[in-house]
């Protein structure tokens, strides 16, 4: 079992729609939580850090954590095309250097 | 200013070739980590460079070295190359904290 499980989709929505995007995981000793964006062949991006349990938001873009269910959401509101990419979930424990990645979630939003 | 820079874009080398791949973090960033990106997969870990040492390690064999410079710059090594070594190598720099920020990578591909 990975340490990290992320739906690889793809996930295809109208512009305008809301759209989740989430991630489940095993090791409780992660503390540090991250979405990372990814165009096709770029290096990707960080959109947001959240540490611990709660919520954050950044413009169209919220995140959520729940350490004790292990599962980690990304909203994204009015969905733009441009929005299109690879949605990375990172996550890391306090002690650790490494990021650990999930597979990613391929998104569309199409016109 | 400037982000993650790295070099070379792309590479094609044969198996048993050695390369050397290069990364200049972020002005004012002190620790710098490559991962390994396969296609449709997330980020692997290779190892982290702090203070010119390596500070962590992942899974990855021996043939898999680095270096960090006093100016912060690293280079990551890979020796007697394997098919299984083509992918996108990812350096990530962070001023020594949570958030890793990501070059575009180099593309490398082993024949």
């Amino acid at each position: 079992q990975k340490e990290v499980e992320q739906d690889p989709g793809p996930l295809s929505v109208p512009e305008g729609a809301i759209v989740s995007l989430n991630c489940t995981y095993s090791n409780s000793a992660f503390q540090y939580f991250m979405w990372y964006r990814q165009y096709s062949r770029k290096g990707p991006e960080l959109l947001m850090y959240t540490y611990s349990s709660g919520n954050k938001e950044d413009g169209r873009f919220t995140a959520q954590v729940d350490k004790s269910s292990k599962y980690i959401s990304l909203f994204i509101r009015d969905s733009q095309p441009s929005d299109s990419a690879t949605y990375l979930c990172a996550m890391k424990t306090g002690t650790a250097s490494k990021l650990t990645f999930g597979t990613g979630t391929r998104l569309q939003v199409t016109l | 200013d400037a982000g993650v820079t790295q070099s070379p874009t792309h590479l094609i080398k044969t198996r048993g070739q050695q390369v050397t791949l290069r990364c200049s973090p972020k002005s004012g960033h002190d620790t710098v980590s490559w991962y390994q990106q396969a296609l449709g997969q997330g980020p692997q870990f290779i190892f982290q460079y702090y203070e010119e040492e390596e500070r962590q390690r992942g899974n990855f064999p021996d043939r898999f070295s680095g270096h960090q410079f006093p100016n912060y710059s690293s280079e990551l090594n890979v020796n007697a190359l394997l098919l299984g070594d083509s992918a996108l190598y990812l350096c990530a720099s962070s001023p020594h904290g949570v958030e890793q920020f990501f070059g575009p990578g180099t593309r490398l591909t082993v024949l």
